[in-house]
């Protein structure tokens, strides 16, 4: 039972331009979603969040979307950066009565063409 | 700050044997968890603690895997007998709490392939 989906295995994008990744999810309760970025041989680093109350994150180059009527979010990179080319993660927050478990999406890798 | 350590950082072991992973948590940070990452896929919870009492195992294989964390600060991984599906990257992660967004910081992980 996949609750956190990322239908794009993978995105390449020049330079300067944007990046645009997407995530679908199925339950309703999840209080806030965060992205992680992750380079080969590390372990995932957090990059944004959102709580499920928002609609729009932003910090710096990252803006995270939120749909909750649709059940989707997207994270936003632009300028996009050759140092960007990683995994992306998606994850979701169960509430605190399912233990305020993360539960993460299988991975978007991007990769940044200079 | 210093990170989450994890050791060892490879591990290479014939089926049925047994392999145990280590995890020291950022200090301060009460919640620690394992996460089982198999190639192309997102990480999977196995088990979260909360000081050292265990908060959720649903997803632990407990025939073959078990976790502790004595005394509330590094933890244990253990697998025993190994499976070829066992191969993966164990990640440890930790955070303070586990209100908001509930940060998690992961350690580099450690990967374990099973011959």
């Amino acid at each position: 039972d996949q609750q956190v989906k990322q239908n794009s295995p993978s995105l390449s994008v020049q330079e300067g331009r944007i990046s645009i990744l997407n995530c679908d999810y199925t339950n309703s309760m999840f209080d806030y979603f965060l992205w992680y970025k992750k380079y080969p041989a590390e372990g995932p680093t957090f990059l944004i969040s959102i709580s499920s109350i928002k609609d729009k994150n932003e910090d710096g180059r990252f803006t995270v979307f939120l749909n909750k009527s649709a059940k989707h979010l997207s994270l936003h990179i632009v300028p996009s950066q050759p140092g960007d080319s990683a995994v992306y993660f998606c994850a979701a927050k169960g509430a605190r009565a399912a233990g305020n478990k993360l539960t993460f999406g299988g991975g978007t890798r991007v990769l940044v063409k200079p | 700050e210093a990170g989450v350590a994890q050791s060892p950082r490879y591990k290479i072991i014939e089926k049925r044997q047994s392999v145990a992973f280590w995890c020291n948590p950022i200090s301060g940070h009460a919640t620690l968890y394992w996460y089982q990452q198999i190639l192309g896929q997102g990480p999977k919870l196995l088990i979260q603690f909360q000081n050292n009492g265990v908060v959720d195992d649903s997803q632990l294989p407990k025939d073959r895997f078990s976790a502790e964390r004595l005394k509330g600060v590094d933890s244990t991984l253990k697998i025993q007998p190994a499976k070829l599906e066992d191969s993966a990257v164990y990640l440890c992660a930790s955070s303070f709490g586990v209100s908001g967004a509930n940060v998690l910081t992961f350690g580099a992980g450690s990967r374990l392939t099973v011959l």
